[in-house]
């Protein structure tokens, strides 16, 4: 059974970096999309970007200048970096795997950051 | 960037009704890859659909999908009380993917 878990700080000061992992059991992280969906409190989803076969990137236009997703195979993990953070990066951040496309088949439960001032 | 609306905003029906959400697309969906997701309130988003109309592994017979370029439904054909959700529709077929911005289904 795959199972995704992510740690990380809950509170991040404004203009610093936000830093997340995503633990993967179950699964080899060298194979897949890994990829980082967050979530603002009550509203919707939005895609930040995934890695895959264990090197190759993609992210949201939006937010590229701002994004490394990396992935560590000896650890069976992939982290998440967002600079220069303000308080529109407030939000549930989920790690989820795709299997072979990115359509997201296994999520982590998530978890809250907030941005302070 | 493809923009996916989905409609209506809310659903407001009872347990046994049929429910049908809408998902539309600024641009065609290249190859059909749409997937649709089910939340519930505190938790991660549930695959449902992929590829617009297969079942993702474990879902019921009773959600179905369906449709093609730019106009996409999920079909719940009969609501059960755990039905009763959120539920977003995602497009993978460019390189920059997006999600619609969800529908409430509530209980009426």
């Amino acid at each position: 059974q795959v199972q995704l878990q992510e740690s990380g700080p809950g509170l991040v000061k404004s203009s610093e970096t936000l830093s997340l992992t995503c633990t993967v059991s179950g699964d080899f992280i060298s194979t897949y999309y890994w990829t980082w969906i967050r979530q603002p409190p009550g509203k919707g989803l939005e895609w930040i970007g995934y890695n895959y076969h264990s090197g190759r990137t993609n992210y949201n236009p939006s937010l590229k200048s701002r994004v490394t997703i990396s992935v560590d195979t000896s650890k069976n993990q992939f982290s998440l970096k967002l600079t220069s953070v303000t308080a529109a990066d407030t939000a549930v951040y989920y790690c989820a795997r795709g299997q072979w496309l990115p359509v997201y088949d296994y999520w982590g439960q998530g978890t809250l950051v907030t941005v302070s001032s | 960037e493809i923009v996916l609306t989905q409609s209506p905003g809310t659903l407001s029906l009872s347990p046994g009704e049929r429910a049908t959400l809408s998902c539309r697309a600024s641009q065609s969906v290249s190859s059909n890859y749409l997937g649709w997701y089910q939340q519930k309130p505190g938790q991660a988003p549930r695959l449902l659909i992929y590829g617009a109309s297969s079942r993702a592994t474990g879902i019921p017979d009773r959600f179905s999908g369906s449709g093609s370029g730019t106009d996409f439904t999920l079909t719940i054909s009969r609501l059960e009380p755990e039905d009763f959700a959120v539920y977003y529709c995602q497009q993978y077929g460019s390189s920059s993917l997006t999600f619609g911005g969800g529908t409430n289904v509530e209980i009426k």
